[in-house]
């Protein structure tokens, strides 16, 4: 089955920093989703990536189909802004493959 | 549209027993899924439902899971005779399209 990774596992940063959060997987998607898990568990949608690129806010993201690949960009972070960040990518609108998230702490 | 909701929220019981837990999809969403995530690991995919029938099931659902959408719009999710290692935070997620608005999920912690 597709194999999907994402780096880093955790990521330290102080309040006002950039960060950029990679996901990569093994086989050709047509569905890939980026999600904000936060401390109670709640999975909350950031985008539907499958290509392209995307902005919301401070938050962008670029998957590159191609190269399989995507992007998740956090500019001037903010404490809300820690959390677990998941990346799933689905063949069909069938089952999400989620890789193993990075945690990001956004320290003030 | 007031999102995917489940109940219960957290769920404690002991070893052996059956528990039950449901979903309501987002109204009119034909796609329904259900996860489960561990500990520090990212969801994985259990089960998924397109309207009533049942597409698709994961080799995790082992004979003790079993899932239902009777109506094609709420579930419901039963594991007969627990075990410690069916503790987890069990998701459901439902979609008309590509993409999976997931609920706030049950957290089961079995003893």
């Amino acid at each position: 089955g597709i194999q999907v990774e994402q780096s880093p596992p955790d990521l330290i940063l102080q309040e006002g920093a950039n960060s950029t959060l990679r996901c990569n997987f093994s086989d050709s998607v047509n569905n890939l989703q980026w999600f904000h898990q936060n401390p109670w568990g709640q999975l909350i949608n950031l985008f539907y990536i499958p290509s392209g690129t995307k902005q919301n806010g401070r938050l962008s993201a670029t998957t590159v189909a191609t190269e399989r690949y995507s992007l998740l960009y956090i500019s001037s972070s903010q404490t809300t802004d820690s959390g677990v960040y998941f990346c799933a990518v689905a063949q069909g609108a069938q089952k999400l493959v989620f890789g193993q998230g990075t945690r990001l702490t956004i320290n003030p | 549209d007031t999102g995917v909701s489940q109940d219960p929220r957290h769920k404690i019981t002991k070893r052996g027993q059956n528990v039950t837990f449901r979903c309501d999809p987002i109204s009119e969403h034909n796609r329904l899924y259900w996860y489960r995530q561990t500990l520090g690991q990212g969801p994985e995919f259990l089960t998924y439902f397109q309207n009533e029938a049942q597409l698709e099931k994961s080799r995790l659902l082992s004979d003790r899971f079993s899932a239902e959408r009777p109506k094609g719009s709420f579930s419901t999710l039963e594991i007969q005779r627990t075990e410690q290692g069916d503790s987890a935070m069990y998701l459901c997620a439902s979609s008309n399209d590509e993409v999976q608005y997931f609920g706030p999920g049950t957290r089961l912690l079995v003893l």
